[in-house]
């Protein structure tokens, strides 16, 4: 199956500790996309890459997120000392870069972190 | 910046019955997208239609099909011959090339009664 994959899927941490998520896109995608989804809501937006380029970043995304692409390939966002607000699922998205059907996201199964 | 309103938090049909999602969107620009996302409990996102907005014809995939109203900027979602596999969280979601993201309404949960 090359669809978009997401590691972990699930993560429980203690508040204050650092988190890593990872996503790999489906290869010939060279578009990633990081949504945040809160229970009973629509996914938010929070950054975008073209190739290993972070070229889109929302006011959500504070200082303690970073998230990277660094060959082009996969991506990490890491939380560091997380709160109780950022517990939420973490959605990654890819699509293709270029041509009409470049804003056709197909999403990967998501990481679900629970901070204590 | 672009909005989009999901008005029923939740919806229910009878297999084999039609049911109609509804979705409003705000937006400034002249050439942009919608999708209907679908989420079943516990399971990935996946698309159920686009519509391109420069397209007056509604887009149709199989049991799916939309009502585009481009100037009363509404886009509903028809499910024809509901199936209880269909039961999920419906998403819609507009895109521009200006914000280069996907921003979605809150969602409409379906159920789908045997």
């Amino acid at each position: 199956d090359t669809g978009v994959s997401q590691d972990p899927r699930h993560k429980i941490t203690k508040r204050g500790q650092n988190v890593t998520f990872r996503c790999d896109p489906i290869s010939e995608h060279n578009r990633l996309y990081w949504y945040r989804q809160t229970l009973g809501q629509g996914p938010e937006f929070l950054t975008y890459f073209q190739n290993e380029a972070q070229l889109e970043k929302s006011r959500l995304l504070s200082d303690r997120f970073s998230a990277e692409r660094p060959k082009g390939s996969f991506s990490t966002l890491e939380i560091q000392r997380t709160e109780q607000g950022d517990s939420a699922m973490y959605l990654c998205a890819s699509s293709l870069g270029g041509g009409r059907r470049r804003n056709e996201q197909f999403f990967g199964p998501g990481t679900r972190l629970t901070v204590l | 910046a672009q909005t989009v309103t999901q008005s029923q938090p939740e919806m229910s049909v009878q297999e084999a019955e039609t049911v109609t999602l509804s979705c409003t969107y705000d937006t400034s620009e002249s050439d942009y997208y919608l999708f209907w996302y679908k989420q079943p409990p516990s399971r990935q996102m996946i698309l159920v239609i686009r519509q391109e907005a420069y397209k007056q014809q509604n887009a149709t995939e199989n049991r799916f099909s939309v009502n585009f109203q481009k100037a009363a900027k509404s886009f509903s979602l028809k499910i024809s011959d509901s199936q209880l596999g269909d039961a999920a969280m419906y998403f819609c979601a507009s895109w521009e090339d200006a914000g280069n993201m996907l921003t979605f309404g809150g969602g409409t949960r379906l159920m789908v009664k045997p």
